[in-house]
């Protein structure tokens, strides 16, 4: 099973900053087959990013995620008030099980 | 618009079964495969299991915490998906997340709560 590890656990800034979230696998994910999620406070999680940089159907630019192999980060170039909720990211490759990470919150400071 | 509502989450005993449901609506409900992914209070997300579509002969595949013990299923004439929980455990108290897709989840209904207690 491949678990992966987020950092930080939390990320305090305020709006127009630039956020940085870090998501480590313990082995390789295959085809970059990563995916990233949004999940604001009392709502379902929003897919934001798959195949580790695609962004999905609707999100905006500000939005971006690269990496490969191990590490893997997904980037809000300007963060905007709604940006601020839990982050994880989740692997598909191979075979299930799918594994998620445990999350970062982006925070106002 | 898509849309997937939960239903059927309720308080049980440990040891207890619970089925939850699945209405979908707003597309193709035969073409996609759905997931289960649940959320204890204040934790993360955890994929619990899928179903494919017929095309893919309804393939289902769980986590090994429910292995043996959750069934996922799906009448396509109803455009619902199932979640049969049987010997619950209080660990299983969760919110119960229907998703679409077997492996990216792109739609999420609002959930169902799950609480095993005694």
């Amino acid at each position: 099973e491949i678990v992966l590890t987020q950092s930080p656990g939390t990320l305090s800034l305020s709006p127009g900053e630039r956020a940085t979230l870090s998501c480590r696998a313990t082995e390789s994910v295959s085809s970059n087959y990563l995916a990233w999620y949004q999940q604001k406070f009392g709502q379902a999680p929003r897919l934001l990013i798959y195949g580790a940089s695609n962004r999905a159907t609707g999100i905006p630019d500000r939005f971006s995620g690269s990496g490969s192999g191990t590490d893997f980060t997904l980037t809000i170039s300007r963060l905007e008030p709604e940006d601020f909720a839990v982050y994880y990211c989740q692997q598909y490759a191979n075979s299930p099980p799918w594994t998620f990470g445990q999350g970062t919150k982006v925070e106002i400071k | 618009e898509v849309q997937l509502v939960e239903s059927g989450g309720d308080l049980v005993q440990p040891g207890r079964s619970l089925r939850l449901s699945c209405t979908a609506s707003g597309f193709t409900f035969g073409d996609y495969a759905l997931s289960w992914v649940r959320q204890a209070p204040g934790k993360g997300l955890e994929w619990v299991g899928f179903i494919t579509s017929k095309t893919y002969d309804e393939t289902t595949d769980y986590a090994a915490s429910v292995k043996g013990r959750f069934t996922i299923s799906r009448d396509d004439s109803k455009n619902i998906a199932y979640l049969q929980m049987n010997s619950l455990r209080t660990e299983d108290t969760a919110l119960y997340y229907c998703t679409r897709g077997n492996f990216l989840f792109d739609r999420w209904g609002q959930g169902t709560l799950v609480t095993v207690s005694s």
